[in-house]
């Protein structure tokens, strides 16, 4: 039980184009999903938490207006990053979580890179 | 602000060997701690948490942690290792008001080696 996944697993883009990831929980109810990005050997940074239903709140420092974070469903929740450059190539993570409980599950990520 | 120290960048231990994956936490009241593990490429896996109860908390694949709060401290810790345990390996503290969210420390690479 309690799995997350993510689509795509990997994309390129070039720059200037906008990117949509998508993070699902397959066989439970999401009530708050997170986002994170990480650099190569570096740690897990959460760029926001997105509540079912609400708009999500962003961590100081990353940009509303680019990485837009929509939360439509229990099941889904969606990443658009708009207008990548190259410095937005990373590796992108959801995790999922049941309402009023503290272990989130992650999904396995999806690469981006921007030419 | 709550936070989590992994003080070794990397363990190298030989398989069947005990390992142990150091973690100090910096909370102020009671620490909700977790462990994941990365494999390449991967998203997090979850091991083990501790929210309250026995300071030994037994997770996933054979894998156990021992809070100590007089040390702040949640150690990871295996018996004896497998090669297929080399990943690396995040623990994490819950910030419980506003969200629920996870504060990573900065990882540690376990290399098990035959």
């Amino acid at each position: 039980g309690a799995v997350v996944s993510q689509h795509p697993s990997w994309v390129i883009c070039k720059s200037g184009t906008s990117v949509k990831i998508e993070c699902r929980s397959l066989d439970f109810q999401a009530t708050t999903m997170f986002w994170y990005r990480q650099f190569p050997k570096q740690s897990l940074m959460l760029m926001a938490t997105s509540n079912e239903g609400s708009k999500a709140t962003y961590e100081q420092g990353v940009e509303k207006d680019k990485f837009l974070i929509n939360h439509a469903s229990l099941t889904l929740s969606t990443l658009t990053v708009t207008s990548a450059h190259p410095e937005d190539s990373s590796f992108y993570i959801c995790s999922a979580s049941l309402r009023g409980r503290e272990t989130q599950y992650f999904g396995p990520g999806t690469r981006l890179l921007v030419l | 602000a709550q936070s989590v120290a992994q003080p070794e960048d990397q363990v190298n231990v030989a398989e069947g060997n005990p390992l142990t994956v150091k973690c100090t936490y910096s909370v102020s009241g009671n620490p909700y701690l977790f462990w994941y593990v990365q494999y390449p490429n991967r998203g997090l896996q979850f091991l083990l948490k501790y929210i309250t109860g026995d300071n030994l908390v037994k997770g996933s694949y054979g894998f156990e942690a021992e809070f100590n709060k007089s040390q702040t401290s949640f150690h990871l810790k295996k018996p004896s290792a497998l090669v297929s345990d080399s990943a690396l390996y995040f623990c994490a503290v819950l910030t419980t008001g506003g969200g629920n969210k996870l504060t990573f420390g900065t990882g540690t690479q376990l290399k098990v080696e035959l």
